[in-house]
């Protein structure tokens, strides 16, 4: 099992400023992925963040608005640039485990942009 | 293109009733499917995998293929059943997730 840490768990944010979200696993892991929870609506992949690589992005999602750190094989972070009231979300790190068998996820950050 | 669909939001059934979450899929191979929960203040996690083939605090899902269905069901539901429920496919080291469907129990 992984147990992920994530900070903030929420946070209110004026517009057009930018938030980093960081999230810390108590494991070396290959891939760490970034989601996306708005109400009502399924968890969205937002990118995979690979360490010492450039992350992937999904369809819809851009490295100048989400960009990613990935320092090492336990770490990383999702920024929010230029925040909008329309990047109002939940905010979600996950990590898989050995061969895709499991996902685990931290508890998420809750994002309000005014 | 892999899919994941829960026609459901909100399901609400008295305790003790039994309980049918729909999850359909689209998805070309042999599909690897999940069932996460999330319960109030908690985060989510896994709540059973088909491969498994395995009874979780009651509940099971069988993999249809026929009809690319993997609903999740329990004969008698619990209060402490209440949550949010996400189907989920995983391919290419990705997991891809329904919009959930929130099982209210009442009492």
């Amino acid at each position: 099992s992984a147990v992920i840490s994530q900070k903030p768990s929420r946070d209110i944010c004026q517009r057009g400023t930018s938030l980093t979200i960081q999230c810390q696993v108590d494991s070396q892991v290959t891939m760490m992925f970034w989601y996306r929870q708005q109400p009502g609506q399924s968890l969205t992949l937002i990118a995979t963040a690979n360490q010492g690589s450039e992350a992937t992005y999904e369809s819809g999602f851009v490295i100048d608005k989400f960009p990613i750190s990935r320092p090492n094989l336990t770490f990383s972070t999702l920024t929010v640039s230029n925040m909008s009231p329309e990047d109002s979300s939940i905010y979600l790190c996950s990590v898989d485990g050995t061969g895709g068998t499991e996902a685990f996820f931290g508890q998420g950050t809750r994002l309000t942009v005014v | 293109a892999q899919r994941v669909t829960q026609p459901e939001k909100l399901l609400s059934v008295f305790k003790g009733a039994p309980v049918e979450l729909k999850c359909n899929y689209s998805y070309s191979g042999s599909p690897e499917l999940f069932w996460y929960v999330q319960y109030s203040r908690q985060r989510l996690q896994l709540l059973l995998r088909h491969i498994s083939r395995e009874s979780i605090k009651g509940f099971t899902a069988d993999l249809n293929k026929g009809e690319t269905s993997f609903h999740l069901k329990k004969p008698f539901a619990q209060e402490e059943d209440s949550a949010m429920y996400y189907c989920a496919l995983y391919n290419f080291n990705k997991f891809y997730f329904g919009s959930g469907t929130k099982l209210n129990v009442k009492p």
